[in-house]
């Protein structure tokens, strides 16, 4: 069974402050994505890693992919409000598709 | 173009009763697959399904059951109604399966909402 561990469960900060969302495991992903869900609706893709070392940017958030592919970050600068929600972290396993394995989600709110 | 659509969006049900819940999937794509979110945590894979096959299913009972059909909608099924299953039940879309080894990005629909009584 894989399991992705996904931290910090909560994260409070204020408008402006940076943070970063960690998504870990003992076993190799073929790629891993982010998602971002609202309440009442359904995760929406931010971003798909699949190389080892891989960074990517959009806008103020930026992805890694570890170099071993078990584990990736998401880091966002001068967070706004609008950047609150549930981050979900997913991972595809090698030879199995797209049979997503997802973290417990990090829920982060930004104050003004 | 419409996203992928679930039907109902909410749905209550008692201990015991049976559902079904509809999916159907972005215009051309032909993988669903059906995810279970329980409040406070993320989702977890019940089934795949690609070409009207089953291509893989996770941890769960056999009271939940499902089946794609010629246009690649599909319906999930659940018997025997626990608590327990009281979720978001999430469907995913995506174009193919093409190989075992490659991910083909999936795009989620806003979910049914089933709470059992």
């Amino acid at each position: 069974t894989q399991l992705l561990e996904q931290s910090p469960q909560f994260l409070s900060i204020q408008e402006g402050e940076n943070l970063t969302v960690y998504c870990n495991s003992s076993s190799v992903f073929s790629s891993l994505q982010w998602y971002r869900q609202e309440p009442g609706e359904g995760p929406v893709l931010l971003v798909t890693v699949v190389t080892g070392g891989e960074v990517k940017k959009l806008k103020r958030l930026t992805f890694q992919f570890g170099d071993a592919r078990k584990d990736s970050s998401l880091h966002i600068t001068a967070a706004q409000p609008g950047d609150t929600g549930l981050y979900l972290c997913a991972g595809a396993a090698v030879n199995a598709g797209n049979m997503l394995t997802f973290g417990g989600g990090t829920r982060l709110m930004v104050k003004p | 173009d419409a996203g992928v659509t679930q039907s109902p969006t909410h749905l209550i049900k008692t201990r015991g009763q049976h559902v079904t819940l509809r999916c159907s999937p972005i215009s051309g794509h032909k993988s669903v697959s059906w995810y279970q979110q329980v409040l406070g945590q993320g989702p977890q894979f019940i089934f795949q399904y690609y070409e009207k096959e089953e291509r893989g299913r996770g941890n769960f009972p056999d009271r939940f059951s499902a089946r794609q059909f010629p246009n690649y909608s599909s319906e999930l099924n659940v018997n025997a109604l626990l608590l327990g299953d009281s979720a978001l039940y999430l469907c995913a879309s995506s174009l193919v399966v093409v190989a075992r080894s490659y991910q083909e990005t999936q795009y989620f629909g806003p979910g049914t909402r089933l709470l059992v009584l």
